[in-house]
């Protein structure tokens, strides 16, 4: 399958401080990329979709403030947490999915990035 | 809202098959199934996709029922590291639909 990887895997930061997540497609171009978070035991939650060149669409009770998608590139979307809280802390996955050589309809996972805020 | 309805866990023997059911009932006509697996720790991982034939790859087979209103997933061979959680998902197989996960069933590979 195709390649999505996340960085950093793990990252701990200070209340208040921000921290940026970049998720690449390594073998095919992207058109959409979606962000979720994941709570301890818990589903994959929805957070917003971004398609290359365009604002992401943030689903509902996502703070479109808090949580800045960019979408700059068909290899490249990053999240960038602002002002974290202790309450942000989480596992946060990419997932991307688009041309290349794989059918465009398949979204493939990056390995996620387990935040940390102290 | 997820549109898949799966047993919250399951136990299976080393070395044989095993058999996930998903129920969705509600299913449309131009929504395929997919199944994921999401090992501890680690982003989910693509296993197969059908619409309403059978299909198997290198990792498993799904079986899907004539009305399409549930389907099976079948590891063929379990092994430990098939430890994981098995999503069941529906969605639209064209354009860019995003995959909205359900709870899942915890399946625990018993040696």
């Amino acid at each position: 399958g195709a390649v999505v990887s996340q960085h950093p895997s793990r990252v701990i930061c200070k209340s208040g401080t921000s921290v940026k997540i970049e998720c690449r497609s390594l073998d095919f171009q992207a058109t959409t990329m979606f962000w979720y978070r994941q709570f301890p035991k818990k589903s994959l939650m929805l957070m917003a979709t971004s398609n290359e060149g365009s604002k992401a669409t943030y689903e509902q009770g996502v703070e479109k403030d808090k949580f800045l998608i960019n979408h700059a590139s068909l290899t490249l979307s990053t999240l960038t947490v602002t002002s974290a809280h202790p309450e942000d802390s989480s596992f946060y996955i990419c997932s991307a999915i688009g041309r290349g050589n794989f059918e465009n309809t398949e979204a493939f996972f990056g390995q996620g990035t387990r935040l940390t805020v102290v | 809202d997820a549109k898949t309805t799966q047993p919250p866990s399951m136990d299976c023997a080393e070395g044989r098959a095993a058999n996930l059911p998903c129920n969705h009932s509600t299913i449309s006509g131009n929504e395929y199934v997919y199944w994921y697996r999401q090992i501890h720790s680690q982003g989910p991982q693509y296993i197969i996709h059908g619409l309403k034939n059978n299909e198997t790859n290198e990792m498993a087979s799904l079986i899907i029922t004539e009305d399409r209103k549930s389907s099976t997933l079948i590891l063929p061979h379990a092994t430990l590291r098939d430890t994981a959680v098995y999503y069941c998902i529906v969605r639209p197989n064209f354009g860019n639909e995003k995959l909205t996960f359900g709870t899942g069933t915890r399946l625990t590979i018993i040696p």
